[in-house]
């Protein structure tokens, strides 16, 4: 696609429910990061994805959280069992290499609310 | 680790005048980016202007530049003639050999009429 799509845009689950927010990162671009920005706050990074390699997984919060990504294309973040403080803006982005200097495009993000 | 570090959680300017934020980091790499992002209302995290980090010449973008010292590790962001469209979070990001980018919390911008 023209750029990073992610679903759904906005989310309302309860607590202890397990939610998936997905994302379709930009056609060939094999780097792929999910991070967290909860309201006001900054970016925190969660995890990122470099083509067939073993992904980053080392800021993820908690074993609540796991992503998963089918080859270079779709992601999906699953964060389990719910919580009041998951609610945040999930933000997923994508690259066309894992390199410093390389611009990193962002989708619109996922809005999770937890009640 | 590194870090980035934005002193300023708020900057207010009027239209048309010159406005600087400011940005710090630590690291101990030698090669690295240095980015700036603005994010409006509607969430969309849009790049700004990147910054090489064995490049001493400053990056420009039109109405935006950086003034990057790289022994100080800082790394401010210009943006002159200010317009409305310029309201916004503005974040710093450091790009180094880990491959994803480190934020700094954010400087929300306000530009008054």
């Amino acid at each position: 696609g023209a750029g990073v799509s992610q679903s759904p845009s906005n989310k309302v689950t309860e607590k202890g429910k397990d939610v998936e927010l997905r994302c379709d990162p930009i056609s060939g671009h094999t780097a792929l990061y999910w991070y967290r920005q909860r309201l006001g706050q900054g970016l925190e990074f969660l995890i990122y994805f470099q083509g067939n390699s073993a992904p980053d997984k080392s800021g993820l919060p908690s074993d609540r959280f796991s992503a998963e990504r089918t080859g270079e294309s779709v992601s999906t973040l699953t964060i389990q069992r719910t919580q009041q403080e998951d609610s945040a803006v999930y933000l997923c982005a994508s690259s066309a290499l894992v390199r410093s200097g390389n611009t990193i495009y962002f989708g619109e993000g996922s809005w999770l609310t937890v009640v | 680790a590194q870090t980035v570090t934005q002193s300023q959680p708020e900057m207010s300017v009027q239209e048309a005048e010159t406005v600087t934020l400011s940005c710090t980091y630590d690291t101990s790499e030698s090669d690295y980016y240095l980015f700036w992002y603005k994010q409006p209302p509607s969430r969309q995290m849009i790049l700004v202007i990147r910054q090489e980090a064995y490049k001493q010449q400053n990056a420009t973008e039109n109405r935006f530049s950086v003034n990057f010292q790289k022994a100080a590790k800082s790394f401010s962001l210009k943006i002159s003639d200010s317009q409305l469209g310029d309201a916004a979070m503005y974040f710093c990001a450091y790009g180094g050999s880990q491959g994803n980018l480190i934020f700094g919390k954010g400087t929300k911008l306000s530009v008054k009429p």
